[in-house]
């Protein structure tokens, strides 16, 4: 009931591709979907976030898209840059408990 | 501002040893997590406080992990007697009430137990 699933583990993309990672949860109560990105050697960073009363939500190269019948939702990066090799998270939440998070995308961008 | 403080950023201790982890939450937030993380686990919820009190411990693994949030703006994890597999990178993380997944992680504390 409180997973949230996360593919694929790892992606390589060229610079300039599009990179995409998706995700799953189980959890109808969740009214909050953030994705997080880490460096290596740095703590995991809010980069975009998405309320489940939108389909799609942008800034700059980063997209989510989210279908609440489906209980799915991916983020898009548009013209990958070696600057966003990290690993990503999707995670899920409420307003008023802790935030459940997938395993985490490996992205590789490579020139 | 200042984000998210842990110390110390390394420790380096021996098994059966007692490890205490620091954390100072961002001034205003209600709500500590604490998080482990290693390459085979991935990002685990240890223990979160709201208000200074302990809300879900589901995830401390065991009695020799110990957390405490004594003020708003100081928490610690102790781990007594540490153990080997204990090693990996542990996390605090801070947050506003209403918004308890828009969270601040620190810089976290490498963890290695010998």
């Amino acid at each position: 009931q409180q997973q949230v699933k996360q593919s694929p583990q790892s992606l390589i993309v060229q610079k300039g591709g599009i990179s995409i990672i998706n995700c799953a949860y189980e959890n109808t109560a969740f009214d909050y979907f953030p994705w997080y990105q880490q460096f290596p050697g740095k703590g995991p960073a809010l980069l975009i976030a998405i309320r489940p009363d939108v389909s799609e939500k942008k800034e700059g190269r980063f997209t989510i898209s989210f279908n609440k019948s489906a209980k799915q939702f991916s983020l898009h990066i548009m013209d990958s840059q070696p600057g966003d090799s990290a690993t990503y998270f999707c995670a899920g939440g409420t307003s008023y408990d802790k935030v459940i998070f997938g395993p985490g995308t490996s992205l590789s961008v490579i020139p | 501002d200042a984000g998210v403080i842990q110390s110390p950023r390394h420790e380096v201790t021996e098994m059966g040893q007692e490890v205490t982890l620091r954390c100072k939450p961002i001034s205003g937030h209600d709500y500590l997590f604490w998080y482990r993380q290693t390459m085979m686990r991935g990002l685990e919820l240890l223990i979160y406080f709201n208000n200074n009190v302990p809300i879900d411990d589901s995830g401390m693994p065991e009695d020799r992990f110990s957390a405490k949030m004594p003020n708003a703006s100081f928490s610690t994890l102790k781990i007594q007697p540490s153990e080997p597999r204990d090693s990996a990178v542990y996390f605090c993380a801070s947050s506003l009430s209403g918004a308890p997944a828009e969270q601040y992680f620190g810089p976290g504390t490498r963890l290695t137990v010998t």
